[in-house]
């Protein structure tokens, strides 16, 4: 599994978009990128996952060069909720996977008011 | 997606004993893990729970001291054996779908060893 490297914290405030990147030089042809979040006392929770250029959802969106050796996630105007950490994940898909996430350190985001 | 319901939440032990985690699943999933997080860190895989086999143990990890059971394919229990405090973690389980798709976690037994 590709090794992951992130900040290991980030501070924001209230109203103001983060972008927390990740660098995974070693990703594989197969590999995706994935995103948990996590909330004290909490487990990890799924945010969004994507293979190249460009994925949006209801929470954040994920921007992927064309080369995807790094990836951005994006989280608009962010709240004191979206205080977390946040980890990167690269994976494969299909048969070849096992299901086992293996975790770097995470960023961790403090929101200020 | 499935919802998962570890106990007990948080418990305290005395050294030398031992703590078994229950961890149910509202659906049939394929895999189930185990994970540690040891405070203020990331989570660590401890194992994959095989339905109707011994489960896969990643490395530092041994049976021995991480017994897990897997009945069926709702339930698995993770036994913390001979306990001390460098135990004193959160251990969550967490199930998926296999092929990359998203895993789920539950909410995660606090065990604190006296």
């Amino acid at each position: 599994l590709a090794k992951t490297t992130q900040p290991i914290s980030m501070d924001s405030y209230e109203g103001q978009e983060v972008n927390i990147t990740c660098s995974h030089n070693n990703i594989a042809t197969n590999d995706y990128i994935t995103w948990y979040q996590q909330f004290p006392s909490q487990g990890p929770r799924f945010i969004i996952q994507g293979y190249k250029t460009k994925v949006t959802n209801e929470v954040a969106s994920l921007f992927i060069p064309a080369d995807r050796k790094s990836s951005t996630l994006s989280l608009p105007r962010v709240s004191l909720s979206d205080t977390a950490v946040y980890y990167c994940l690269v994976g494969s898909h299909g048969s070849g996977n096992t299901g086992k996430l293996i975790f770097g350190q995470g960023t961790t985001l403090q929101v200020k008011p | 997606s499935a919802v998962i319901s570890q106990k007990p939440s948080r418990d305290i032990c005395q050294r030398g004993t031992s703590l078994t985690i229950q961890c149910q699943v509202d659906s049939q999933v394929t895999m189930m893990f185990w994970y540690r997080q040891q405070p203020g860190q990331s989570l660590t895989l401890i194992a994959t729970a095989n339905q109707g086999s011994e489960a896969t143990y990643e490395s530092g990890f041994v049976i021995d001291k991480f017994p897990i059971s897997r009945p069926n394919l709702t339930f698995s229990t993770l036994t913390v054996s001979n306990m001390s405090p460098e135990d004193s973690s959160i251990y969550l389980c967490s199930v998926g779908y296999g092929g990359g798709t998203e895993a789920f976690f539950g909410q995660g037994t606090r065990l604190t060893v006296v």
